[in-house]
């Protein structure tokens, strides 16, 4: 039972690289979410998607971009990679009035 | 705009002694309230949900919190601490409007000294 699966785990880019970060869930869950964590600032959202081909911005989407082509997948471009963007990133996703369920994380080292 | 507080980030408590996590939210509609435990180099797992039934939240690991509306309140206790315990605890609101989107706490990490 996958449940939510984000690779890669570690990843280490260098400034002005780009790569995205891959999420699937097989829960057949509509609502997925990408989150960023930096010590002692809790979870910051990123943008979120409510179904295939709808997303939106979160709180925090400058740098970052997203595409929803199918239910399962919810991957995260991050087009000129920045020091700032280091950070852990986690996707979740849940159904309508449910708890979310959280990916392993991916660990992004800018430098 | 929903939120939630989580005042101070490290609390630290003997093996057998009481743990308490406070967590405030802020809502202008009844709230869905979470508590969530992450693990060192692991994901966030849910200990618990509030969702309008009973006021007394019983979870996962012997955690349990109580959703006090007067008080704007849902903090997280558990009678004994363990040291497998230890691990950083975050309480969220989800926002509702259609999004399903959580608000996250900053999070308080607990130790757990023998």
């Amino acid at each position: 039972n996958a449940g939510v699966t984000q690779t890669p785990k570690f990843r280490i880019l260098k400034i002005g690289q780009s790569m995205t970060l891959q999420c699937t869930q097989d829960m057949n869950h509509n609502y997925m979410y990408w989150y960023r964590q930096d010590p002692g600032m809790g979870l910051k959202l990123i943008y979120y998607s409510v179904g295939a081909g709808i997303t939106d911005k979160g709180e925090v989407p400058n740098g970052y971009n997203v595409s929803r082509s199918t239910t399962e997948d919810f991957p995260l471009r991050l087009e000129l990679a920045a020091p700032s963007q280091t950070s852990v990133y986690f996707c979740a996703t849940n159904g309508v009035g449910a708890e979310a369920f959280f990916g392993q994380g991916t660990r992004l080292t800018v430098v | 705009a929903q939120s939630v507080t989580q005042l101070g980030s490290h609390v630290s408590v003997s093996e057998g002694a009481l743990v308490l996590l406070r967590c405030n939210y802020s809502s202008s509609v009844p709230p869905y309230l979470f508590w969530y435990v992450q693990y060192p180099n692991q994901g966030l797992q849910l200990l618990l949900k509030y969702t309008s039934a009973a006021t007394l939240v019983k979870g996962i690991n012997g955690f349990e919190a109580e959703f006090k509306k007067s008080e704007t309140s849902f903090h997280l206790t558990k009678p004994s601490a363990h040291m497998s315990d230890a691990a950083e605890y975050f309480c969220a609101v989800r926002t509702g409007g259609g999004s399903e989107k959580l608000v996250f706490g900053k999070g308080m990490k607990l130790t757990v000294n023998p």
